[in-house]
């Protein structure tokens, strides 16, 4: 049972250039996020999905884009990339209903535009 | 604007002591709190909250909610130097088009000094 998975762990990306993240889960969870976090400060929401097909905006979407074409994956795409989206980011999933509301976290991504 | 306010945002403390983190918080529609731990990557779970006056209690670490006065601690008995980490504190909506969002706190980062 691998949990939530990122991939890759590390990318440099130069101003301009667009990429994407992959997050897979294999808890059969309906809910999955995207996050990303600054150095010292907390984390902040880009996206989110309540199940496949079903997406919409955090409070920092800007500069991002999200699709969710089956349960397992939800890929976080950066079009022309910006030094401000320099960051740690962290895909996590949770259970929809009845049963516990926590989420559960992928390793991360730690991205450098420069 | 949903807001979660962690303090001290840092501590340091010797083997041994006795650690009390802070977390205050305003979300609409309240309903959970949850603590996470995070070390070197991703965030791993600690408690959800979502009744007052109950203490919920793992090993060491305890933590209880105060919905009246919209905070809660998480109390760290006997720390021990793996307990040196960054605790994110984090408010979860209960209805909504934002009813799976949680708004994080910046963290408090904790060093336990032997």
């Amino acid at each position: 049972n691998a949990g939530v998975t990122q991939t890759p762990k590390f990318r440099i990306l130069k101003i301009g250039q667009s990429m994407t993240l992959q997050c897979a889960q294999d808890m059969n969870h309906n809910y999955m996020y995207w996050y990303r976090q600054d150095p010292g400060m907390g984390l902040k929401l880009i996206y989110y999905s309540v199940g496949a097909g079903i997406t919409d905006k955090g409070e920092v979407p800007n500069g991002y884009n999200v699709s969710r074409s089956t349960t397992e994956d939800f890929p976080l795409r950066l079009e022309l990339a910006a030094p401000s989206q320099t960051s740690v980011y962290f895909c996590a999933s949770s259970l929809l209903a009845g049963g516990p509301y926590e989420q559960y976290f992928g390793p991360g991504t730690r991205l450098t535009v420069t | 604007e949903d807001k979660v306010v962690q303090s001290p945002l840092s501590l340091v403390v010797h083997e041994g002591d006795t650690v009390t983190l802070n977390c205050s918080y305003e979300v609409t529609n309240f309903r959970s709190l949850l603590w996470y731990k995070q070390e070197k990557k991703a965030p791993t779970f600690l408690f959800m909250l979502t009744s007052s006056g109950i203490e919920k209690k793992s090993g060491r670490l305890s933590s209880i909610l105060d919905k009246k006065e919209l905070f809660s601690i998480l109390n760290i008995t006997a720390t021990q130097t793996g307990d040196s980490a960054i605790y994110l504190c984090a408010g979860r909506e209960g209805s909504g088009a934002g009813s799976y969002q949680l708004t994080f706190g910046k963290g408090t980062k904790l060093s336990v000094i032997p």
